[in-house]
């Protein structure tokens, strides 16, 4: 399947300041790039959804000014935690679909990075 | 109603016995479905994908789909202690090329 590179996988971080993520789409490009956050026990939970050279579109109750969401290429978007706070701490995936495959393209998931503020 | 309902379990299965998952969804428009296995830590593996009703097998694995019962499951046979974790069930939002709609995964646990 495809490769979707997500970087770093762990991190830790001082409260208030920012963090910025990285995911990659290795072998394939990806139009649309999705952000998660999963708390622990719990379910996937889409925070955004970013598209190439333009806006992300956030799901309800997702600051935008918080989580910064940069799309800039085909295969590069990035999430940035801005002003990080402890109820931050979570696991953050983000996920790739290769379009030009149409609508049955399945859903490629980075590694994930575990975000934890202190 | 949730638009994909999973039972979250946990679903306690014998080694070598077959695990049977469900999951079913409210858009009668939905034309892809997927199965993902995640670890505890991990993020979403894809297991199996499925466009069409009918049984679609790869290895050990068997998704079915009933679009008209609105219902997609996965079957693994010879269940071993290494498929021990969530299994998500995620569908296409019909009209969107790229939503997918998740299910809040079913815990599944092989005991040796």
């Amino acid at each position: 399947g495809a490769v979707v590179s997500q970087h770093p996988s762990r991190v830790i971080c001082k409260s208030g300041t920012s963090v910025k993520i990285e995911c990659r789409s290795l072998d394939f490009q990806a139009t649309t790039m999705f952000w998660y956050r999963q708390f622990p026990k719990q379910s996937l939970m889409l925070m955004a959804t970013s598209n190439e050279g333009s806006k992300a579109t956030y799901e309800q109750g997702v600051e935008k000014d918080k989580f910064l969401i940069n799309h800039a290429s085909l295969t590069l978007s990035t999430l940035t935690v801005t002003s990080a706070h402890p109820e931050d701490s979570s696991f953050y995936i983000c996920s790739a679909r290769d379009l030009l495959s149409g609508g049955k393209a399945e859903a490629f998931f980075g590694q994930g990075t575990r975000l934890t503020v202190v | 109603q949730k638009e994909v309902e999973q039972n979250s379990g946990p679903l306690s299965v014998p080694e070598g016995a077959i695990a049977s998952l469900n999951c079913t969804y409210s858009d009668r428009g939905s034309q892809s479905f997927f199965w993902y296995r995640q670890y505890s830590g991990k993020s979403p593996e894809l297991i199996m994908s499925i466009y069409s009703n009918g049984d679609k097998e790869d290895g050990r694995f068997t998704a079915q789909l009933n679009k008209a019962s609105q219902y997609v499951s996965l079957l693994i046979r010879d269940s071993q202690p290494s498929d021990s974790a969530t299994y998500l069930c995620a569908v296409s939002r019909s009209g969107s090329n790229y939503q997918l709609i998740w299910g809040a995964g079913t815990k599944l646990i092989i005991k040796p």
